[in-house]
Order: structure tokens, then C-alpha cells, then sequence
């Protein structure tokens, strides 16, 4: 089963709204997740890393007041796109790394991803 | 961002046939891993390789972590239609420890 879970798993919303993904991890704690972009038929994209408890550690070109990223507790990080446009209609998606324990400390897992459709 | 180079952009191959792809890189990387792709849903680990020169098996996949660190294959062998997805090569770094994709191998199987 998975050990990360995004959600919203779709999400439609109209241009110039906020839109908020969830990112869990569901059976270790991670200090550190990661949020990626992917466009259709491209690879994933690295938009910034998420560090619990300090602010987020942003790619160059990717717009921080645009894609907050908040990593408020061990095992939950968001990433909310503001005043969203049509051009932000992408797939996202979220991974962490448990720190030790049984899942391993150097494995990274994903989330299932978020389709994010703007009108 | 920085991506691997990762070979071959796509397959079209006969079932039961073995399929190889492979990353390079110019810089050293600490981990190798494979991830599987479908549409619509995010990538799911295949194979993790920690160690220069460690070749890993998981059922009909084979990695293998280059010994300069700086390349990784994957072996898939008697493939079979429920292969078909977008393989992703991914290296963390050894300078930044980010995690960095290749462009993904697209493995089509006619049955």
C-alpha cells in the first residue's frame, strides 16, 4: 500500500483562486519532502524541497509567493498554488524519505500525484 | 532543472523479449533508483541501489549501479503487456543530495 498520499487526488478551479494538495506520509515521519511538477509526456521536475519546522528551499524559476509550501508537522507538508492560471494546470506531486526505521533511510516514495485543472 | 541523460526515449518491443535501458550522468550520484510510471498516478519504486558497482534483482528487473557512479541500467527480461508504462531513472546527488529524474524510457509490449 502506499506510504505517501496526496490530496486531492483531481482538482478543478477557476483562474485567479488558490488551490491547496496535501502531502502525508503515512507510516514513518519525514523531515524533508519534496514537491515536484509534471507537465504531459515530460519527466518530473523538482519545484522545491520542504523542510519541517523552516521555510521551503525553492528550484531557481520557481515563484515561492506563487507555490507556498508549508511543512507544518513530521508527517504533512502542503503546497498551495495562489491565484492560480490556466498555465499552472499541471500534474504534482509529492515525496518523502523516512529517516530510519523499517521503510529504510535512503528509499524515496511518492504520492499518488494531483491533477490540478485551471479555468 | 538538471536531468539525466536516460536512453532509449522509447520501445516498442514483442512479448517475452528482454528490455534494457540505461542513465549516464556527468556528476556522481550516492543512490540510483528505478521508478515505473502510469498515467495519471505518480511513479512507484521498482529497484533502489545504494552501493557503486551493486546490482539488485526484483523478480524479472535487474539494476546495476555503475562503478564510477555516474550510470545505472535496468534490465526487464520476458516481458509481458502489463509492462507497459514510462520507466524513470532518478540519482540523488551527491553535491546537493536533491533527486534528479531522466526523461523516462516509454516500453510499449505487443502482445
Amino acid at each position: 500500500g502506499a506510504v505517501v498520499s496526496q490530496h486531492p487526488s483531481r482538482v478543478i478551479c477557476k483562474s485567479g483562486t488558490s488551490v491547496k494538495i496535501e502531502c502525508r506520509s503515512l507510516d514513518f515521519q519525514a523531515t524533508t519532502m519534496f514537491w515536484y511538477r509534471q507537465f504531459p509526456k515530460q519527466s518530473l521536475m523538482l519545484m522545491a524541497t520542504s523542510n519541517e519546522g523552516s521555510k521551503a528551499t525553492y528550484e531557481q524559476g520557481v515563484e515561492k509567493d506563487k507555490f507556498l509550501i508549508n511543512h507544518a508537522s513530521l508527517t504533512l507538508s502542503t503546497l498551495t498554488v495562489t491565484s492560480a492560471h490556466p498555465e499552472d494546470s499541471s500534474f504534482y506531486i509529492c515525496s518523502a524519505q523516512p529517516g530510519q526505521g523499517r521503510l529504510g533511510g535512503n528509499t524515496i516514495y511518492f504520492g499518488e500525484g494531483s491533477w490540478l485543472t485551471v479555468v | 532543472g538538471q536531468q539525466l541523460n536516460q536512453s532509449p526515449q522509447s520501445m516498442f518491443i514483442q512479448e517475452g523479449e528482454d528490455v534494457s535501458m540505461n542513465c549516464t550522468s556527468s556528476s556522481i550520484f550516492n543512490t540510483w533508483l528505478w521508478y515505473k510510471q502510469e498515467p495519471g498516478e505518480g511513479p512507484v519504486l521498482l529497484i533502489a541501489l545504494y552501493k557503486a558497482g551493486e546490482l539488485t534483482s526484483n523478480g524479472r528487473l535487474t539494476a546495476q549501479f555503475g562503478i564510477t557512479r555516474k550510470d545505472s541500467f535496468l534490465n526487464i527480461s520476458a516481458s509481458i503487456p502489463s509492462d507497459v508504462g514510462i520507466y524513470f531513472c532518478a540519482g540523488r546527488s551527491a553535491n546537493t543530495g536533491k533527486l534528479i529524474f531522466g526523461q523516462g524510457t516509454t516500453l510499449q509490449v505487443k502482445p
